[in-house]
């Protein structure tokens, strides 16, 4: 079965540092992924989509850089935080092929920028 | 520009009081209407996928229904295992809109 790992679970990083979160999935080739950001109490805003290896859409200008170094991994950066960077970021992962994809969402991550 | 609205942003409910949630939606080429359950600090759990108008699913206690411009997600006899965020997607293209969630608590 497939199952999708994001890490660090939760973060507090200072104002001007740098991020870096990572998502792996297993049990699939050729996802597409994405990147969310949920502020609290609140919906999901898409951040970036990839359908392959270097292929990156991004969705919201912002602060945030996104890569995919390998097929099953995705990585969400910031070369200087700020504060409002601060949320829940979520990776998810959908099957390429065919039209009826259900999306699927890891664990998230917490993000503090202080 | 796809638009997903979630009505009511808050239900409280009685354990066994049944009530629906609505997921108001315009899309341009619905390629399927997802239901999520989200609990707090945790990733959105998915639920449901309709694709068609008149599609429906059912899941224990949860029930899904679509149409043309809404979907209602009906939730019968509730317990409080129940509360959690519940929140409602449109797939297009290769994106994922989501509405804003209803926030529900079924107190026992």
């Amino acid at each position: 079965s497939q199952t999708i790992h994001q890490w660090p679970a939760t973060l507090v990083q200072p104002v001007g540092s740098p991020l870096s979160l990572e998502c792996t999935v297993e049990g699939t080739s050729n996802p597409n992924l994405y990147w969310y950001r949920q502020a609290a109490g609140r919906g999901l805003q898409l951040l970036f989509y990839s359908v392959g290896i270097g292929q990156i859409s991004s969705e919201v200008p912002q602060n945030l850089s996104a890569s995919r170094p390998q097929d099953r991994q995705f990585i969400l950066s910031s070369k200087k935080l700020l504060l409002s960077d601060s949320g829940f970021y979520l990776c998810a992962w959908s099957a390429r092929t065919g039209s009826r994809n259900t999306i699927y969402f890891g664990e998230g991550s917490w993000l503090t920028v202080v | 520009e796809d638009q997903v609205t979630q009505s009511p942003e808050a239900l409280r409910l009685q354990e066994g009081e049944s009530s629906s949630l609505n997921c108001s939606y315009t899309v341009s080429g619905l390629r399927g209407l997802f239901w999520y359950r989200q609990d707090p600090g945790k990733g959105p759990e998915f639920l449901f996928t309709l694709y068609s108008a008149g599609e429906e699913k059912e899941k224990e206690r949860l029930k899904a229904t679509l149409t043309k411009k809404e979907s209602f997600l009906h939730i019968t006899a509730p317990k409080p295992e129940d509360s959690a965020t519940y929140l409602c997607a449109v797939h297009s293209g290769s994106r994922l809109t989501f509405g804003e969630g209803t926030q529900l608590t079924v107190n026992p």
